[in-house]
């Protein structure tokens, strides 16, 4: 299995501060690595695929980079409804697909 | 716009057999993508456990794949998830999700809101 890793595992941040959370894969993995945001009590929603493409509605500070076996998130301009769970995880060719452990976004 | 929604017991016996349906409304389960079943036990990191395609196509968690079964109803449009042999271990929300997949990407756009399982006696 491909095993992903992401650091840090919890992070406390302030409205409108800039904040960067990292994947690793422990393989490469190209390009196929997305990231997913949840909050309690919901499903995932999907943020960023491909490791840089931005989905449809999704605000444009959040921004993604990297590929082989390293991965960013980046959230520019943190707002209120950004404080949440993020999770990376890998969609390359290998089953089984794997998620990160995630990475809990708190207000400071 | 595409919604999936969970539905089945909440509270089941060790040893016994879990089954959870996934309705999908605003577009049909024929169309080309595949759908997903993912859990996630409390406290911990989300876990793939297998998706199949419109034409039944499935493929599973290697963890798993002996207890798992997931089938497609395309006159319901909904798709299923059977778990045999059930532990303490199962215990965990569960998430029915449409995957997207070409040839350079394969994302997961659409979730249901969960549903949490108990295995307890």
């Amino acid at each position: 299995d491909i095993q992903m890793t992401q650091s840090p595992s919890s992070l406390s941040a302030s409205v409108g501060d800039r904040v960067t959370i990292t994947c690793r894969a422990n393989e490469s993995i190209a390009t196929y690595l997305n990231w997913y945001l949840q909050k309690p009590g919901k499903g995932p929603k999907l943020l960023i695929y491909s490791a840089s493409s931005v989905h449809s509605g999704v605000p444009s500070r959040f921004t993604g980079s990297g590929s082989g076996t390293d991965f960013t998130l980046t959230i520019s301009n943190l707002q209120p409804e950004d404080f949440a769970t993020y999770y990376c995880q890998h969609s390359y060719s290998s089953l089984p697909i794997t998620f990160g452990q995630g990475t809990r976004l708190e207000i400071k | 716009q595409v919604q999936l929604q969970e539905s089945g017991p909440g509270l089941l016996k060790p040893s016994g057999t879990l089954s959870l349906t996934c309705g999908v409304s605003g577009g049909s389960i024929s169309s080309g993508y595949w759908w997903n079943w993912v859990r996630q036990p409390p406290g911990k990191r989300l876990e793939w456990i297998g998706e199949i395609d419109h034409r039944g196509s499935t493929n599973y968690n290697p963890s798993l794949q002996s207890r798992v079964t997931i089938s497609v109803d395309k006159s319901k449009n909904q798709f299923s998830l059977k778990v045999t042999s059930l532990t303490a271990a199962d215990t965990a929300i569960y998430y029915c999700a449409r995957e997207y997949r070409d040839d350079t990407s394969g994302y997961y756009d659409f979730w249901g809101q969960g549903t949490l399982v108990t295995v307890s006696s």
